[in-house]
């Protein structure tokens, strides 16, 4: 079956820390994407991945960046972690090409505490 | 840029009994989808139901149904005979050219 992976599923960091919040996923698919969850405001995407190499800005990058050096991985940083960072992470994944397929594949989440 | 808004933060209903939650939109584009994600206690966030824009007619998942209205930019989901699994946070969401857009979010109880 389908599988994305979250290394944490919860992680407690100090304020400064450089945070590393890990996906995998093993579906060979093109997109992926990292969103934050909050309440009140549902989820957030933060950045997201075309391919290999290849990101775009979401809605609220400021303090987050990405790598994507491998198709299956794709990894959010917090430069420099800060308590209002404290959230939800989610990671997904998307197959492309396949409109009559069309849906998003989540992992289940890292609960990040920034004290 | 687009908007999803869920107006209704949480909502009950009775086990067996129909519910129906609320989503709308907005977007300037003519070709998109839209979702509805369920998120339980687990955080495994769950595809409930896809409707494609372009269909008229609404889409159907055994007890889940949506009510699509394009004109008026409206997206509910009617969950009939609701069971105490149907439990969880349920999210609409849009997706258009590239990126996917979610609503806020509205939990949902089921009373036994």
């Amino acid at each position: 079956d389908v599988k994305v992976t979250q290394s944490s599923r919860y992680l407690v960091k100090r304020t400064g820390e450089k945070v590393f919040l890990e996906c995998v996923q093993d579906m060979d698919h093109e997109n992926m994407f990292w969103y934050r969850q909050d309440p009140g405001l549902g989820l957030r995407l933060i950045y997201f991945s075309y391919d290999v190499k290849m990101k775009e800005k979401g809605d609220i990058p400021e303090g987050y960046s990405v790598s994507r050096e491998k198709k299956e991985r794709f990894s959010l940083i917090l430069e420099s972690a800060s308590t209002n960072q404290t959230s939800m992470y989610l990671c997904a994944s998307r197959e492309t090409g396949r409109p009559t397929n069309e849906k998003l594949f989540f992992g289940s989440g890292t609960q990040l505490s920034v004290l | 840029a687009q908007t999803v808004t869920q107006s209704q933060p949480e909502m009950s209903v009775q086990e067996a009994e129909t519910v129906t939650l609320s989503c709308t939109y907005d977007t300037s584009e003519s070709d998109y989808y839209l979702f509805w994600y369920k998120q339980p206690p687990s955080r495994q966030m769950i595809l409930v139901i896809r409707q494609e824009a372009y269909k008229q007619q609404n889409a159907t998942e055994n007890r889940f149904s949506v009510n699509f209205q394009k004109a008026a930019k409206s997206f509910s989901l009617k969950i009939s005979d609701s069971q105490l699994g149907d439990a969880a946070m349920y999210f609409c969401a849009y997706r258009g050219a590239q990126k996917l857009v979610f609503g806020q979010g509205t939990r949902l109880t089921i009373n036994p």
